[in-house]
């Protein structure tokens, strides 16, 4: 049981470039979500999903888009990457939507 | 501004001190969430708290849910250094699991 898989592990690129983080889980579960963590800022959502076909905007949104196609997974683009980027990022998910939420290890990303 | 505010935002301590962390808001929430990070890794949840009042034991860790469902802390007896971690709170308004900036404690050996 591999649980919540993040791939790339590690990504730099250049303004403008464009990429997609995938995200990956094998636990079934309905709730899936991508969050930034920044020095001093926390995690923060920037979207999230509550079955596959379902996608929602958290609270950083911009600059970013998903989609969710089966339960499986759930990739985050990133259109027109940009230097406010570079952060790590973290793809999450839970049974449902009480309950403990499973982190993947991060894609930590880097935008010169 | 953050949903959750978690303070201090940064401690440090001797091994075998006690120490609170806490979690508070201006909004209520259906359950509460503490998790433990540690450096190049996720999040790892340590208790959920559901109802008012309610208090948990995890080893020497101790939760507490605020009465009005608004707050928690967090509190850690005779810390060691595998204690040493950042400590996210995180809570549910709705669908959206909303964190804390994290409590970032280290002890001293």
């Amino acid at each position: 049981n591999a649980g919540v898989t993040q791939t790339p592990k590690f990504q730099v690129l250049k303004t403008g470039q464009s990429m997609t983080l995938q995200c990956a889980q094998d636990m079934n579960h309905e709730y899936m979500s991508w969050y930034r963590q920044d020095p001093g800022m926390g995690l923060r959502l920037i979207h999230y999903s509550v079955g596959a076909g379902i996608t929602d905007q958290g609270e950083v949104p911009n600059g970013y888009n998903v989609s969710r196609s089966t339960t499986e997974d759930f990739p985050l683009r990133l259109l027109s990457a940009a230097p406010s980027q570079t952060s790590v990022y973290f793809c999450a998910s839970r049974r449902g939507e009480s309950q403990p939420q499973h982190f993947g290890d991060g894609t930590r990303l880097s935008i010169l | 501004t953050q949903l959750l505010e978690q303070s201090p935002q940064f401690l440090s301590i001797q091994e075998g001190e006690n120490l609170t962390v806490y979690c508070n808001s201006s909004s209520v929430f259906s359950s509460l969430q503490w998790y433990r990070q540690e450096p190049g890794e996720g999040p790892v949840l340590l208790v959920t708290v559901v109802t008012g009042g309610e208090v948990k034991k995890l080893k020497r860790l101790t939760f507490q849910f605020g009465d009005a469902r608004k707050d928690s802390s967090l509190h850690i007896t005779a810390a060691q250094p595998g204690d040493t971690g950042l400590y996210l709170c995180a809570g549910l308004p709705s669908s959206r699991l909303t964190f804390g900036e994290g409590t970032q404690l280290t002890v001293n050996p």
